[in-house]
């Protein structure tokens, strides 16, 4: 069974500082993927980045990066000098190679906001 | 180019009634899912197809809900009869072959009063 965990259920921040997002995943398949969506107030759902289990190489975007490592099974992501706009909701995602690969089992998400 | 397209945006209905919730996927997408979002549960996937075919219905919640895909470009999720409990958000999402994200539309908003 798949598992993704994200212990932060609400983080409250000040504009211009960075945050660090928690996911933790749980798998029996050797080869998975990882996904973060951003799900801001107006409801729709928005794909961010899509990480390969043997790739763990961290990646930067702008403002955000993502450390993959999979020794701690975590896949955390980070907005560096936030803004008001990068308040939302964030889903920390998982799909195997097994079984129903295609099912993305999402966290419980973290609400994020940023406070001007 | 044109993102999932779900209809309509919010539906309101009384309880006993059917209700169809429609998708059109991204063009040349094999893959179509539905979910179900609650503050109770969250993201759940109720059923996704490939080639227009169901592979897995096993978070369809009850026979109340069915789904179909007649063709590459267009989906329904149907719930008969509607209950409170199914008040939710249903998203619609498709992705290509391979390992893919998922793209999802913005959503219907079902009220079952």
């Amino acid at each position: 069974a798949q598992k993704v965990t994200q212990a932060q259920t609400e983080i409250s921040v000040v504009e211009k500082e960075d945050v660090t997002l928690d996911c933790v995943y749980e798998t029996r398949d050797t080869t998975y993927y990882l996904f973060w969506y951003k799900q801001p107030p107006s409801g729709e759902l928005v794909f961010l980045i899509r990480r390969n289990s043997f790739d763990e190489q961290n990646e930067i975007s702008g403002r955000y990066s993502w450390n993959f490592q999979k020794s701690t099974s975590s896949f955390n992501f980070t907005i560096t000098a936030s803004q008001v706009v990068d308040s939302a909701v964030y889903f920390c995602a998982l799909s195997g190679s097994s079984g129903s690969a295609r099912q993305l089992t999402f966290g419980s998400g973290t609400q994020l906001t940023v406070l001007p | 180019d044109a993102g999932v397209i779900q209809s309509p945006r919010h539906e309101v209905t009384e309880m006993g009634q059917e209700v169809t919730l429609r998708c059109k996927p991204i063009s040349g997408h094999d893959y179509l899912f539905w979910y179900r979002q609650t503050m109770m549960r969250g993201l759940e996937l109720l059923i996704y197809f490939n080639n227009n075919v169901p592979i897995d219905d096993s978070g369809m919640p009850e026979d109340r809900f069915s789904a179909k895909m007649p063709n590459a470009s267009f989906s329904t999720l149907k719930i008969q009869p509607s209950e409170p409990r199914d008040s939710a958000v249903y998203f619609c999402a498709s992705s290509p072959q391979g390992p893919h994200e998922q793209y999802f539309g913005p959503g219907t908003r079902l009220t079952v009063t």
